[in-house]
């Protein structure tokens, strides 16, 4: 079973349009880290966001914000106002605390294709 | 900072043959790993060390070796090359600590794009 879902492989949106990536993590684990990157046409993996287990405050930097729900185990990423250089493949990761190694386990990614 | 920094970034191999992927990071983190990411599958875990000396398997270890040289450099080395192991390989960093952290986030390389004919 994946540890981390994203059930959305891929979403296509108009410019300006607001879009919700969805990530739903499973773990036993009391202490666990979420991030999400993101991986623009050009390859490689930018960190956008890390939240540990015991902060559930929601946040939101200029068009991007994250909504983390304990109760649902999900780690949700909206981009507002999505413009054309939001496109990419967006991965939500889970790093678990258990055997001590926190071992970063990614979704298997969602496209998002902003058109003009 | 350099970050994380691999090598080569393409290569092309034909079956059977071996090659390295090297990779250093100048961040001093205890923790690196090896990814591979294939279309739909996301990033999966080939290998990883905890710690300098320490190397275990990940999810999908089969037609590969690791060395983990020092606390800077890890490397991943291909022996007998398959066509299923056409991918683009991804090394990554983090200060991941035993027990309740603090952790940071992984920290990844540029990518090699390797094709096997």
């Amino acid at each position: 079973a994946q540890k981390v879902t994203q059930a959305q492989t891929e979403i296509s949106v108009v410019e300006k349009e607001d879009v919700t990536l969805d990530c739903v993590y499973e773990t036993r684990d009391t202490t666990y880290y979420l991030f999400w990157y993101k991986q623009p046409p050009s390859g490689e993996l930018v960190f956008l966001i890390r939240r540990n287990s015991f902060d559930e405050q929601n946040e939101i930097s200029g068009r991007y914000s994250w909504n983390f729900q304990k109760s649902t185990s999900s780690f949700n990423f909206t981009i507002t106002a999505s413009q054309v250089v939001d496109s990419a493949v967006y991965f939500c990761a889970l790093s678990e605390g258990s055997g001590g190694s926190y071992i970063p386990t990614f979704g298997r990614g969602t496209s998002l294709i902003v058109h003009p | 900072n350099a970050g994380v920094t691999q090598t080569p970034k393409f290569q092309v191999l034909k079956t059977g043959q071996s090659m390295t992927l090297q990779c250093a990071q100048d961040m001093n983190h205890n923790s690196m790993y090896w990814y591979r990411q294939d279309p739909g599958m996301g990033l999966r875990l080939i290998y990883y060390s905890a710690s300098e000396g320490t190397t275990d398997k990940g999810e999908v270890p089969n037609g590969y070796n690791v060395s983990r040289l020092n606390k800077r450099e890890f490397s991943l080395r291909l022996e007998s090359a398959a066509p299923s192991q056409t991918s683009v390989y991804f090394c990554a960093s983090s200060e991941a600590k035993y027990g309740r952290g603090p952790n940071t986030e992984a920290f990844f390389g540029q990518g090699t794009r390797l094709t096997v004919v």
